[in-house]
């Protein structure tokens, strides 16, 4: 199984909203990531867990909760959003753990688009 | 951190070989060259990455200059399915820090 998986495809939601992204990975890998990617940019990195906890934070708003309950599984809680906050959220993962000097192809998810109201 | 230079958009027919390039001057002497592209509605896929020797896969050849300021990728017989944004992407040996640039986006004719 070489798949990240993240769900759901697509969520709208209010500015009131509380909703979670979940990705999920088999491959036995111990860092994973979420990236956020708005219409015609490059995703930026917003978080980085390695070997279950938190390597990275670039300085991203409170609103966003991430959470690694398992080395299989990643979620980003989401918390009175703003409209602005609307763009494909993807995410990754990759063999080695944070600050490991080795071969580490980044995998990614197909992404939730999530569109706030 | 070391940034990269793509340009912003690439034309190339179908079944012609494709050469992408990528500055990046400011690269340090740990930092690897990756390569991945994003199709329409998918995320990223790595395509390719080298340190100072030129490497090949099934996908794609990397061509890195001798003094590593730049490097090609080098697609040897593009398809319609190779329509992507290739960004080119500096990382950290000591760590998986990357940064993704503007990309390139590619357009394959029939």
């Amino acid at each position: 199984d070489t798949e990240v998986t993240q769900t759901p495809k697509h969520l709208v939601m209010g500015m009131t909203n509380k909703k979670s992204l979940k990705c999920e990975q088999h491959m036995g890998h111990r860092a994973m990531y979420w990236y956020k990617q708005k219409a015609k940019k490059p995703p930026e990195l917003m978080f980085v867990y390695s070997y279950e906890k938190l390597s990275i934070n670039e300085s991203v708003p409170s609103r966003f909760s991430p959470e690694c309950p398992n080395s299989s599984l990643l979620n980003l809680h989401l918390h009175a959003l703003q409209p602005e906050d609307s763009a494909l959220y993807l995410c990754a993962s990759s063999q080695g753990g944070w600050g490991i000097s080795s071969y580490n192809e980044q995998f990614f998810g197909p992404g939730t688009r999530l569109t706030v109201l | 951190d070391a940034k990269t230079t793509q340009p912003n958009s690439m034309e190339s027919n179908e079944e012609e070989p494709v050469h992408l390039p990528c500055n990046h001057s400011t690269i340090s002497g740990t930092d690897y060259i990756h390569w991945y592209r994003q199709l329409p509605s998918q995320g990223p896929e790595y395509v390719i990455h080298g340190l100072t020797s030129n490497v090949n896969n099934r996908m794609a050849s990397l061509a890195i200059a001798e003094d590593r300021k730049s490097s090609t990728l080098i697609l040897h017989r593009a398809t319609l399915r190779d329509a992507a944004v290739y960004y080119c992407i500096l990382r950290a040996a000591l760590n998986n820090d990357m940064r993704f640039g503007a990309g390139t986006r590619l357009t394959v004719k029939p």
